[in-house]
């Protein structure tokens, strides 16, 4: 089955810095990858997905690349302001359920 | 549109009791998928619902059971209680159901059900 490792576990970057996650995958297989947000307390919420057929996506501040070959994905977020503080996760399908990434948490220091 | 609907929002309970949490999804959203958060552990698959069926279990023992209902609505029990069991349970709806490596539908989560075992 799907395998997703998730790095770093935690980060912290000082405000208006850039912040990049990294997830690995191990299905050759799998062809969309999501990110989702979760604010402390909150439910977590679809912020930027990207698919095989394309190597990056933008959205604003944030950006995903996918490298299919070797088999990762990355979430860029640019110009970094204290409500991205938060814990990301990525995400890939799985068998017949999506598997998600341990979780990183940002912290953006003012 | 009323987002993902889960009661209750905070229980307490002790070992070997047992607890039923429900979800109510977005309308039109047939797919149902539960998942325990706790710390350290991210977002672990209990199950997934799609038309009254269980499509899929994750790796978790028979005290975790789930149910859909005609309405979508889903219900999952965890029966006798252990102190490990205590995490935020999160219930997922989306469109359709999660196709092996091409899904491309968004999980709409609720806010959780946090149970605290003691």
């Amino acid at each position: 089955g799907e395998n997703v490792e998730q790095h770093p576990s935690t980060l912290s970057v000082q405000e208006g810095d850039s912040a990049v996650i990294k997830c690995t995958y191990s299905d050759s297989a799998s062809n969309y990858f999501p990110w989702y947000k979760q604010e402390l307390g909150k439910r977590p919420q679809l912020i930027i997905d990207i698919r095989s057929n394309v190597g990056e996506k933008k959205d604003q501040r944030i950006a995903v690349t996918l490298n299919k070959t070797a088999k990762h994905f990355s979430l860029h977020i640019t110009e970094t302001q204290p409500e991205d503080s938060a814990v990301y996760f990525c995400a890939a399908p799985g068998g017949q359920n999506f598997v998600f990434g341990p979780g990183t948490r940002l912290s953006v220091l003012p | 549109k009323a987002g993902v609907t889960q009661t209750p929002r905070y229980l307490i309970k002790t070992r070997g009791q047992q607890v039923t949490l429900s979800c109510s999804p977005i309308s039109g959203h047939r797919s149902v998928s539960w998942y325990q958060q706790t710390p350290g552990q991210g977002l672990q698959f209990l199950f997934e619902y799609f038309s009254e069926t269980q499509r899929n279990k994750g790796n978790f023992p028979g005290r975790f059971s789930g149910r859909q209902f005609s309405n979508s609505r889903s219900e999952m029990n965890v029966s006798t209680l252990e102190l490990g069991d205590s995490a935020l349970y999160l219930c997922a709806s989306s469109l359709d159901p999660v196709v092996r490596a091409s899904n491309t539908g968004e999980l709409f989560f609720g806010e959780g059900s946090r149970l605290t075992v003691l």
